[in-house]
C-alpha cells in the first residue's frame, strides 16, 4: 500500500505572498492531520479534516487554512507569508475510526520564505 | 504541553539493545503510548504502541511498567540506520481534541 504522499517537496516563497500545500493519505484512510515544524517550536499540531470537516484545530493564526476532498485528499494554505513560516509542514493520515488512531506521516514540505 | 519526559539525548554502540525511557507520571487509565522516530528531515515514522501489556514487533519492543508511570522502547540491535531522534507520547485514541502532542524527544547516536 501506497503511503502518505505530500507536495511539493520543497518550496521557496517569499513575504506576502500565498502557498498551497497538497497531502494524499494511505488509501482507506479518512482522517488527514497536519502538523508544522520548526527547529524552536517543535512539532506543532495545525488542524485535521475528516470527512471534508475540519475536525480539530491547533493555536495557529487564520493565515493557516485547510480542506479536504471527497477522495480525502486534503490542502493547506497559508496566506500573507511571513519570514517564521519557514518551517517543514507535515501532513499524517489515520482511518479516523476512533480506533487506534496510529498516524502515517508523509516525508514533508519544506518551505522557505525570504 | 506533551505529558511524557526523555532524556535529551543518548548514545548506543552499534549492534547493542538501545533502551529508550519514557516518564508518563500522569498517564490515564485509557491512554495509549505511543513511540515514534524522525531521522533528519523526514517525517516521523511510526514505531510501536501499547495500552498496559508489553508489545513486539518487527522493529522494536515496548515495555510498559505495571504502574504504566513509565515504559521503555527497545531497539534489540541498534544499526547505524537507527540514528535519530524517538518521541514517546501518550493519546487516547477517541479523543480527536488531543492529536499527537509531541514533546523535544531523544536524540539517540549510534556510533560504530
Amino acid at each position: 500500500k501506497a503511503g502518505v504522499t505530500q507536495t511539493p517537496r520543497y518550496l521557496i516563497k517569499t513575504r506576502g505572498q500565498q502557498v498551497t500545500l497538497s497531502c494524499s493519505p494511505i488509501s482507506g484512510h479518512r482522517s488527514v492531520s497536519w502538523y508544522q515544524q520548526t527547529p524552536g517550536q517543535g512539532l506543532q499540531f495545525l488542524f485535521e479534516y475528516f470527512s471534508e470537516t475540519q475536525r480539530n484545530k491547533g493555536n495557529f493564526p487564520g493565515r493557516f487554512s485547510g480542506r479536504q476532498f471527497s477522495n480525502s485528499r486534503s490542502e493547506m494554505n497559508v496566506s500573507t507569508l511571513e519570514l517564521g513560516d519557514s518551517a517543514l509542514y507535515l501532513c499524517a493520515s489515520s482511518l479516523g475510526d476512533g480506533r487506534a488512531e496510529t498516524q502515517y506521516f508523509g516525508p514533508g514540505t519544506r518551505l522557505l520564505v525570504l | 504541553d506533551a505529558k511524557t519526559t526523555q532524556p535529551t539525548s543518548m548514545d548506543c554502540a552499534e549492534g547493542r539493545a538501545a533502551n529508550l525511557p519514557c516518564n508518563h507520571s500522569t498517564i490515564s487509565g485509557n491512554e495509549y503510548v505511543y513511540w515514534y522516530r524522525q531521522i533528519h528531515s523526514q517525517g516521523p515514522q511510526y514505531i510501536i504502541h501499547g495500552l498496559k501489556n508489553n508489545e513486539t514487533n518487527e522493529m522494536a519492543s515496548l515495555i510498559i511498567t505495571e504502574d504504566r508511570k513509565s515504559s521503555t522502547l527497545i531497539l534489540p540491535h541498534a544499526t547505524l540506520r537507527d540514528t535519530a531522534v524517538y518521541y514517546c507520547i501518550v493519546r487516547v485514541p477517541r479523543d480527536y481534541g488531543q492529536n499527537f502532542v509531541f514533546g523535544p524527544g531523544t536524540r539517540l547516536s549510534v556510533l560504530p
